[in-house]
């Protein structure tokens, strides 16, 4: 079945550094990628999102670019600021059921001063 | 636009025990999705309604139901409660069947005791 890798985390990084949160995927068919926000108390929030190969998906400063040969979606951001902070989930959806999402198991960021 | 809401907030219960929980979708959104989140498992699809009808499902065993009334509203439902079952539960609502874009709840904390 469908499945998303995502780096452990929690990630610790000092405000303006740069950011990566690698995600890979296995899917049979052609998935749309997703990158997903949770920032504390808050619900899931749409970050970005691709739907085929060498799309890339921007918003707030973060980036990712849908790379079929090597099946990853890596998130990333130039300079990270305090409100970065969040939980981020990297996800797929199969072609034929777009709404049902497979996640990866989140990464945590911290971001200090 | 109000947002998702979901009811209760939060809820404690007794193995055993059945629970209800609420999701009203944002206004004009037909379909409705849910979600369980927990630390061992992540994030995994429940189900999907549209049209108060099931229209996607999940691998999760049949104690886990759920319903779509004519206003787009849906509860879901877990029956025997288990100790596994204590998570965040989160309901998504879209505009259509089988749509990528998805807006959260804020998530209903379920403890089972």
């Amino acid at each position: 079945g469908d499945s998303v890798t995502q780096m452990e985390g929690p990630v610790t990084l000092s405000e303006e550094a740069f950011l990566t949160i690698n995600c890979t995927y296995t899917a049979t068919g052609y998935p749309s990628l997703f990158w997903y926000v949770q920032y504390p108390g808050e619900g899931l929030q749409l970050l970005l999102k691709a739907t085929k190969a060498d799309d890339k998906g921007s918003n707030k400063g973060f980036e990712a670019t849908y790379r079929k040969e090597t099946t990853s979606f890596h998130l990333e951001k130039g300079s990270v600021q305090v409100s970065d902070s969040a939980v981020y989930f990297c996800a797929l959806s199969d072609s034929g059921t777009a709404s049902k999402l497979t996640f990866g198991t989140g990464t945590r960021l911290q971001v200090t001063l | 636009k109000a947002g998702v809401t979901q009811t209760p907030r939060y809820l404690i219960k007794t193995r055993g025990q059945q629970v209800t929980l609420s999701c009203s979708p944002i206004s004009g959104h037909r379909s409705v999705s849910w979600y369980q989140q927990t630390p061992g498992q992540g994030l995994q699809f429940l189900f999907e309604y549209f049209s108060e009808t099931q229209r996607n499902k999940g691998n999760f065993p049949g104690r886990f139901s759920g319903r779509q009334f004519s206003n787009s509203r849906s509860e879901m439902n877990v029956s025997t409660l288990e100790l596994g079952d204590s998570a965040l539960y989160l309901c998504a609502s879209s505009q259509r069947q089988g749509s990528e874009k998805q807006y959260f709840g804020p998530g209903t904390r379920l403890t089972v005791t």
